[in-house]
């Protein structure tokens, strides 16, 4: 099945500062792929996802890219606020239903 | 739209009890997903079932654990005589027929037991 890695586990940065977030997948045949993230207790929500047919997506301060060829993605995280404190997920599909996810990585934003 | 909806946010149980988890899904979605959580780490896939269908139950442990999405109501992930290793939390997904991206999940159970 799908092995998912998510580094660093854990992330501190400067308010203002930029987060790069970087996962690797092994199934060279998923092809879709979400960040959620998840604040203390609550559920992970979608932030942002990329399929395989493109290289970069944005979203205002976070963008995801995509090398298939080396099977990895990043999120990264431009001028960083406080809010976006939380735990980040990567995970990967073969556009079925069952997503694979990373272990995680704790983000906090220092102020 | 009321999003997903999952019963109870907190369940306490003694060891060798049984466990029911509930998940109503957005209105319209028919695809129900279940997910497991243990501290610190990322979600594990459980369960796919559709109304009355288990699709793929591939990520469920073989004794114990069983899920239902019957025709009327919501799914229901029961674990019976529960041990201390069940302790973890479990979130439901749902998503429209045909859709199956970026599917929208409920705010979880947090089963401790004890």
């Amino acid at each position: 099945g799908e092995n998912v890695e998510q580094h660093p586990s854990t992330l501190s940065v400067q308010e203002g500062d930029s987060a790069v977030i970087k996962c690797t997948y092994s199934d060279s045949a998923s092809n879709y792929f979400p960040w959620y993230k998840q604040e203390l207790g609550k559920r992970p929500q979608l932030i942002i996802d990329i399929r395989s047919n493109v290289g970069e997506k944005k979203d205002q301060r976070i963008a995801v890219t995509l090398n298939k060829t080396a099977k990895h993605f990043s999120l990264h995280i431009t001028e960083t606020q406080p809010e976006d404190s939380a735990v980040y997920f990567c995970a990967a599909s073969r556009g079925d239903y069952k997503l694979s996810f990373g272990a995680g990585t704790t983000v906090t934003v220092r102020a | 739209n009321a999003g997903v909806m999952q019963n109870p946010r907190h369940l306490v149980r003694r060891r060798g009890q049984e466990a029911r988890l509930r998940c109503s899904p957005m209105k319209g979605h028919s695809h129900v997903y279940w997910y497991r959580q243990l501290p610190e780490e990322g979600l594990k896939f459980m369960v796919y079932l559709q109304k009355e269908n288990i699709i793929d139950e591939s990520g469920m442990p073989k004794e114990r654990f069983s899920a239902e999405f019957p025709k009327e109501g919501p799914s229901i992930l029961r674990i019976q005589q529960v041990v201390r290793g069940d302790s973890a939390a479990y979130f439901c997904a749902s998503s429209p027929p045909g859709h199956l991206y970026g599917y929208t999940f409920g705010s979880g159970t947090r089963l401790t037991v004890v």
